[in-house]
């Protein structure tokens, strides 16, 4: 079973430009998270979707949004980039009791 | 709200020295308990999960953990570790109330550093 997959894996935008990530879960799983990783604020949970529904949300600015496509593959985008949204970019799937996460995406705001 | 404390963010051991993770959790409601390990440049590792049952609970590359409710803790063990456990460690937290395991509440982390 292919694992949750993350593209792209690096990328560099300036400030006030937008970003879109994709991620497609494992096989199956239904439930898709996003997490942002930095050093000064560590873990911070962005949003969950299941079945194309946004069911928990994190404490992040409008500017941060996401959606989830009917074969599971979600996206999230971040508009008017910011130099603290420079982080590493975490997705999960989930089954019943555990998380599965991707590589992540790592942006560079600059 | 939910919030998780992991009281040392550094800890150096020697290889096959024993080791503890100390993570201590804040909840008004029953929660699910997680370990993660994160190498550099990559995602997050489950290593092992309680949800109910035994309290003492076992996960992969030999660690283990144990569910104090009254102590509202979820320390991390392993008696042997290996130059290979060199990583950064991270306690969670869900709500054991829902139907969602999406939402988790991360400690801070703790980059246990195995010396030869």
């Amino acid at each position: 079973k292919a694992g949750v997959t993350q593209t792209p894996r690096y990328l560099i935008k300036t400030r006030g430009q937008q970003v879109t990530l994709s991620c497609s879960p494992i096989s199956g799983h239904r439930s898709v998270s996003w997490y942002q990783q930095t050093p000064g604020q560590g873990l911070q949970f962005l949003f969950e979707y299941f079945s194309e529904t946004q069911r928990n949300k994190g404490n992040f600015p409008g500017r941060f949004s996401g959606r989830q496509f009917s074969n599971s593959r979600s996206e999230m985008n971040v508009s008017t980039l910011e130099l603290g949204d420079s982080a590493l970019y975490l997705c999960a799937s989930s089954e019943v009791g555990e998380l599965f996460f991707g590589e992540g995406s790592r942006l560079t705001v600059l | 709200a939910q919030s998780v404390t992991q009281l040392d963010s550094q800890v150096p051991v020697f290889e096959e020295a024993p080791v503890e993770l100390r993570c201590n959790y804040s909840s008004s409601v029953s929660v699910y308990l997680f370990w993660y390990v994160q190498y550099p440049n990559q995602g997050l590792q489950l290593l092992l999960k309680y949800l109910s049952g035994s309290t003492l609970v076992k996960g992969i590359n030999g660690f283990e953990a144990e569910f104090n409710k009254s102590q509202t803790s979820f320390h991390l063990r392993k008696p042997s570790v290996h130059i290979s456990d060199t990583a950064e460690y991270f306690c969670a937290v869900a709500n054991a109330g829902g139907t969602s395991y999406g939402k988790l509440t991360f400690g801070q982390g703790t980059i246990l550093t195995v010396h030869p």
